[in-house]
């Protein structure tokens, strides 16, 4: 069964510093990879979709990592904003589903 | 806009009710999804479906129910069998299935039981 795991589970970084986000999955088997912001009490917006056959995935100032052998993917985001304060959350497709890991809750101080 | 609309957003409901939280898209998406979300966790899967008039059961289906008659609506019914239904409800939905598709979320339904 596939597991997928953030750590840490709350982060806060001074505002123009860069963010490292991690993801780790145990099923090396998955589809594709996909990562999401949450705002509180909102539901979830996608950032990102990386295919197994994919490495990274690039929109504006996101940039996400996918290595399938280590079962790890990374979300960095460059640059950091008081507006990028919310929960990130990576999932793992396989058998077309996802698996959510707790996600990291991020807070960007001016 | 396309989109996917779930409603009531706030629900409350007494023990030994059953509740049905609608999720209606018009992205013309084969497969939706219903999670559930509790407070510092994780997304959980209820059910999901991939065609119309079939549903699956996910990780944790036991007391929930769900009907696909319409390309575009996937309800929930949170029945009294749920023991503890307080949690955060997510709808979501992709072209044919997450493995070929980006996933869609609602804006969520917040069901309390009183």
């Amino acid at each position: 069964k596939q597991e997928v795991t953030q750590i840490p589970a709350a982060l806060s970084v001074p505002e123009g510093e860069n963010l490292v986000l991690n993801c780790s999955f145990t099923d090396s088997a998955i589809y594709n990879l996909q990562w999401f912001r949450q705002d509180p009490g909102k539901g979830l917006t996608s950032l990102l979709l990386i295919q197994s056959s994919q490495r990274e995935q690039t929109s504006g100032r996101l940039n996400a990592s996918l290595d399938k052998s280590s079962g790890r993917s990374t979300l960095y985001i460059a640059a950091s904003q008081p507006g990028d304060s919310a929960t990130y959350l990576c999932a793992g497709s396989a058998g077309n589903k996802l698996t959510f890991g707790g996600g990291t809750r991020v807070l960007v101080k001016p | 806009d396309g989109g996917i609309t779930q409603s009531p957003k706030y629900l409350f409901r007494k023990e030994g009710q059953n509740v049905t939280l609608s999720c209606e898209q018009n992205l013309n998406h084969d497969a939706m999804y219903w999670y559930r979300q509790d407070p510092g966790q994780g997304l959980r899967l209820i059910y999901y479906s991939q065609i119309v008039n079939d549903f699956q059961k996910g990780d944790i289906a036991e007391g929930y129910s769900v009907s696909r008659e319409k390309k575009e609506s996937f309800p929930l019914t949170v029945t009294s069998a749920q023991k503890n239904p307080t949690a955060f409800y997510l709808c979501a939905s992709s072209i044919i299935g997450a493995d070929t598709g980006e996933l869609f979320f609602g804006e969520g339904s917040r069901l309390t039981v009183l």
